[in-house]
């Protein structure tokens, strides 16, 4: 199957900064990703669609300037958290889809925690 | 609105026993996709199952089936000769449009030993 492989696995930073997750799409080309936020014990709240070349859509609720992403490429998709705060402490997970399947690949995840 | 609920928060199964999760969901696309798919503790979520809705048949995978019932909306999971490898969340979601993906809240399966 399709690989979609994300870094940092694991991430610490300290109130104020600004963090950049990357999502890959290693063995196939992905015009479109998307962006996930899992809460503890929680499902998963799609917070954006990433498109190759354009800018991405936000679902109601998540602040555009907060959660900037860039998808450059056919194989990259980035999500950067600015100014993080420790209420963006989170799960943040990428997915990409592969042909009219509807199947998504995930990425391992990237654990935020804002200190 | 499209929803999809998982009425399980947790289930255990004795390892080598069966076990069927729950899930029911809502959507008024005509043309849809039903999948199951499985969190381990190492939190990679990969694809356990997938059902077209336009099939009748209840697709298979192993170990892994479903019951599909199209008109009462509800899309089970069963797991039969459960493993250890088979303890994780479990997440059932709905497909239509453009990867306009729904999940539900997901059920933490544990299987003892």
């Amino acid at each position: 199957g399709a690989v979609v492989s994300q870094h940092p696995s694991r991430v610490i930073c300290k109130s104020g900064t600004s963090v950049k997750i990357e999502c890959r799409s290693l063995d196939f080309q992905a015009t479109t990703m998307f962006w996930y936020r899992q809460f503890p014990k929680q499902s998963l709240m799609l917070m954006a669609t990433s498109n190759e070349g354009s800018k991405a859509t936000y679902e109601q609720g998540v602040e555009k300037d907060k959660f900037l992403i860039n998808h450059a490429s056919l194989t990259l998709s980035t999500l950067t958290v600015t100014s993080a705060h420790p209420e963006d402490s989170s799960f943040y997970i990428c997915s990409a889809g592969l042909g009219d399947t509807g199947e998504l690949f995930f990425g391992e995840g990237s654990r935020l925690t804002v200190l | 609105a499209q929803t999809v609920t998982q009425s399980q928060p947790e289930m255990s199964v004795q390892e080598a026993e069966t076990v069927t999760l729950s899930c029911t969901y809502d959507t008024s696309e005509s043309d849809y996709y039903l999948f199951w798919y499985k969190q381990p503790p190492s939190r990679q979520m990969i694809l356990v199952i997938r059902q077209e809705a336009y099939k009748q048949q209840n697709a298979t995978e192993n170990r892994f089936s479903v019951n599909f019932q199209k008109a009462a909306k509800s899309f089970s999971l069963k797991i039969s000769d459960s493993q250890l490898g088979d303890a994780a969340m479990y997440f059932c979601a709905s497909f239509s449009g453009t990867y306009k993906y729904i999940f539900g809240t997901g059920t933490r399966l544990k299987v003892l030993a």
